[in-house]
C-alpha cells in the first residue's frame, strides 16, 4: 500500500513566522488530505489537494503529483494554528493511509 | 447540515469486556469508514462500509468488527478487550460513488476509549 511520510516531526514557532510542512508519498495517489486535530482528537479538513494548489486564507497547500509529495504553507502563524497537521493519502481504494503528523507549536 | 457524530464520546471498560461505537455519517454519505489512534501506531485505518457491504479491512485480530446499516449508520464492536485496544477511535464518511472528490473524507469527533 501506500507509504506516506511526513517532516518535520516537530515544528516551533514565533507568532507572525510563516512555516512549511512536507508530505511525501510512495506512489500515486487520488485523495490526498490535510488535516488539522484539535486539542480534542477531531481531524479537521483543511485541503483536498491530490494535484495543484489551493489556498484558504492564511494556509495554501501544493501537491505535485508527478514528484508524489505535498506541502502545507501556514503564513503569519498564530497561537491557534498550534496542533498536530496530518497528511493523508489513498489510492484506488478508499482508506486513508496517515503520515505521522508534524507537531506546531506556535510561541506567543 | 450537521457532521459526522460518534457516541460515546468517552468510554471506560474492563479487560475482558466487550464495547459498541456508533457513527452517524453525514446526510447523504453512503461510505463509513473506522481508524484507530494510539500514541504509539498513529492512525491506522480498521475498514471501511458502503451500502451495508464490508468494502476494505485494515490489519486487525477478528475481534474488531463493524457493520452498516440501510440509513448508512455504522458500529463497530470490539469483543475481549485488552489494555492496548485503548485509543482514539474515529469514524469518516464520505459521499463515494463516481467522481475522485466525492471520495473526501470527513472526520467525527472520535471515541476515547480506556481499558482497565
Amino acid at each position: 500500500g501506500i507509504q506516506v511520510e511526513q517532516s518535520p516531526p516537530d515544528l516551533i514557532l514565533q507568532e507572525g513566522a510563516n512555516s512549511t510542512l512536507r508530505c511525501n508519498f510512495s506512489d500515486s495517489v487520488n485523495n490526498l488530505q490535510w488535516f488539522h486535530q484539535n486539542p480534542w482528537g477531531q481531524l479537521i479538513n483543511l485541503f483536498y489537494i491530490p494535484s495543484g494548489t489551493k489556498q484558504n486564507g492564511r494556509l495554501s497547500a501544493t501537491t505535485v503529483a508527478t514528484e508524489r509529495y505535498s506541502l502545507l504553507y501556514i503564513s503569519s502563524s498564530q497561537t491557534t494554528d498550534s496542533g498536530v497537521y496530518f497528511c493523508a493519502a489513498s489510492g484506488s481504494a478508499r482508506q486513508l493511509t496517515f503520515g505521522s503528523g508534524t507537531q506546531l507549536t506556535v510561541l506567543p | 447540515k450537521a457532521g459526522v457524530t460518534q457516541t460515546p464520546r468517552y468510554l471506560i471498560k474492563t479487560r475482558g469486556q466487550q464495547v459498541t461505537l456508533s457513527c452517524s455519517p453525514i446526510s447523504g454519505h453512503r461510505s463509513v469508514s473506522w481508524y484507530q489512534q494510539t500514541p504509539g501506531q498513529g492512525l491506522q485505518f480498521l475498514f471501511e462500509y458502503f451500502s451495508e457491504t464490508q468494502r476494505n479491512k485494515g490489519n486487525f485480530p477478528g475481534r474488531f468488527s463493524g457493520r452498516q446499516f440501510s440509513n448508512s449508520r455504522s458500529e463497530m464492536n470490539v469483543s475481549t478487550l485488552e489494555l492496548g485496544d485503548s485509543a482514539l477511535y474515529l469514524c469518516a464518511s464520505a459521499i463515494a460513488g463516481g467522481g475522485l472528490a466525492k471520495n473526501i473524507q470527513y472526520f467525527g469527533a472520535g471515541t476515547r476509549l480506556s481499558v482497565l
